[in-house]
């Protein structure tokens, strides 16, 4: 099956800092989406972007479907950004299939 | 309106109980999925509905039993569980077809004592 890779794992921020977010997958795609998952356990959709780029305030994103990627930019960054971002991809039964995220920590 | 609702949310059982976890959504959308989630690790998918027939079911033990009475309405039906069935479980909906955004619902924080 189609695989997902996330990366980094890990990000601690100064509140104020700018940070991308990568997602890597292993075979073309249909649907892509992008979440945050807060502290609570809130899935948040942020993007559904299987190519191209999409903006939304601070957050903006990049799907290069040809070869096989999509970032997620965060800027001037806050600590209600904290929590964990996953990039989903879609599967054959038009389930999504998750990578195992990117936990962030913006620290005040 | 892009809500999905669920309830409750938040779940304590014995091994022993019976208990149903519900999920709603008036978007319209006629797919429905079930995802464990289990701590610090991603959502997986349990079940998928579509058109209120089940389409997907990855392998899910028996002790786990959905059901999807109508386009608006999921359930999980629980009985016999164990303590590592304890995670959070998060119902979605979508459009049919996999070309649509799927919204996720805020999910039930399920222990298992």
């Amino acid at each position: 099956g189609i695989q997902v890779e996330q990366s980094p794992p890990d990000l601690i921020l100064q509140e104020g800092a700018n940070s991308t977010l990568r997602c890597n997958f292993s075979d073309s795609v249909n649907n892509l989406q992008w979440f945050h998952q807060n502290p609570w356990g809130q899935l948040i959709n942020l993007f559904y972007i299987p190519s191209g780029t999409k903006q939304n305030g601070r957050l903006s994103a990049t799907t290069v479907a040809t070869e096989r990627y999509s970032l997620l930019y965060i800027s001037s960054s806050q600590t209600t950004d904290s929590g964990v971002y996953f990039c989903a991809v879609g599967g054959s039964q038009g389930n999504l299939i998750f990578g195992k995220g990117t936990k962030l920590s913006v620290k005040p | 309106d892009t809500e999905v609702t669920q309830t409750p949310k938040h779940l304590v059982m014995g091994m022993t109980n019976k208990k149903s976890l519900k999920c709603e959504q008036h978007m319209g959308h006629r797919a429905m999925y079930w995802y464990k989630q289990k701590a610090k690790k991603p959502p997986e998918l349990m079940f998928v509905y579509s058109y209120e027939k089940l389409s997907i079911n990855e392998s899910v033990p028996s002790r786990f039993s959905p059901e999807c009475p109508n386009s608006s309405l999921l359930n999980l039906h629980l009985h016999a569980l164990q303590p590592e069935d304890s995670a959070l479980y998060l119902c979605a909906s979508s459009q049919v077809g996999r070309r649509n955004t799927q919204y996720f619902g805020p999910g039930t924080r399920l222990t298992v004592l």
